[in-house]
């Protein structure tokens, strides 16, 4: 089946800092999205994003469908952004209708 | 109203006892899905159902079974609670089940003792 590699595993930053996640896959999807996990255990939709790019406030997210890599970007990072940033992706092959493959996820802990 | 719902969000319960969790989705989605998140948070697939179509992951014990009363809810059943159980599972709903975005409920708590 499809792969699916998140880096980096661990992120600490400061209150205002910007970074980037980033997200391989293996193979050619027709799904591709981005989920933040927050402290209470919810998996709070970010980006469908199998292609192209989107932004949503001081979030957004780059896809590169045919280097098979997507990347997610925060920008003047807030304590409430703190929990487990999920990639996950449906391969073609799937054939539809099999859910999504996740990665690792990236824990990410900002500091006052 | 909570797109994607689950109950009970916290279940405690003894080796070898049967349990349900509901789902129910009030998104008109025709395609729902249970995920499994262990203790290190990894989260697998566990089924996929719409209205003509079952997929089982081949990993998951045949104790699990989902069952589906009608397009709005898939509910999982285990039978014979084993400790390995304990985990997070989602409940999740798709428009299509494909190239759509999946939309997932608050997740339940199961501890097995």
């Amino acid at each position: 089946g499809i792969q699916v590699e998140q880096s980096p595993p661990d992120l600490i930053l400061q209150e205002g800092a910007n970074s980037t996640l980033r997200c391989n896959f293996s193979d050619s999807v027709n799904n591709l999205q981005w989920f933040h996990q927050n402290p209470w255990g919810q998996l709070i939709n970010l980006f469908y994003i199998p292609s192209g790019t989107k932004q949503n406030g001081r979030l957004s997210a780059t896809t590169v469908a045919t280097e098979r890599y997507s990347l997610l970007y925060i920008s003047s990072s807030q304590t409430t952004d703190s929990g487990v940033y999920f990639c996950a992706v449906e391969g073609y092959s799937g054939g539809g209708a099999d859910g999504l493959t996740f990665g690792k996820g990236t824990h990410l802990i900002i500091q006052p | 109203d909570t797109a994607v719902s689950q109950t009970p969000k916290y279940l405690v319960t003894q080796m070898g006892n049967d349990k349900s969790i509901k789902c129910e989705q009030n998104l008109g989605h025709d395609t729902m899905y249970w995920y499994k998140q262990d203790s290190k948070k990894f989260l697998k697939i566990m089924f996929s159902y719409n209205n003509k179509e079952l997929i089982i992951n081949e990993t998951v014990p045949n104790r699990f079974s989902p069952k589906s009363p009608d397009k709005a809810h898939l509910n999982l059943h285990i039978n014979s609670l084993e400790l390995g159980d304990s985990a997070v599972y989602f409940c999740a709903s798709s428009r299509t089940g494909l190239s759509d975005t999946i939309y997932f409920g608050e997740g339940s708590w199961l501890t097995v003792v």
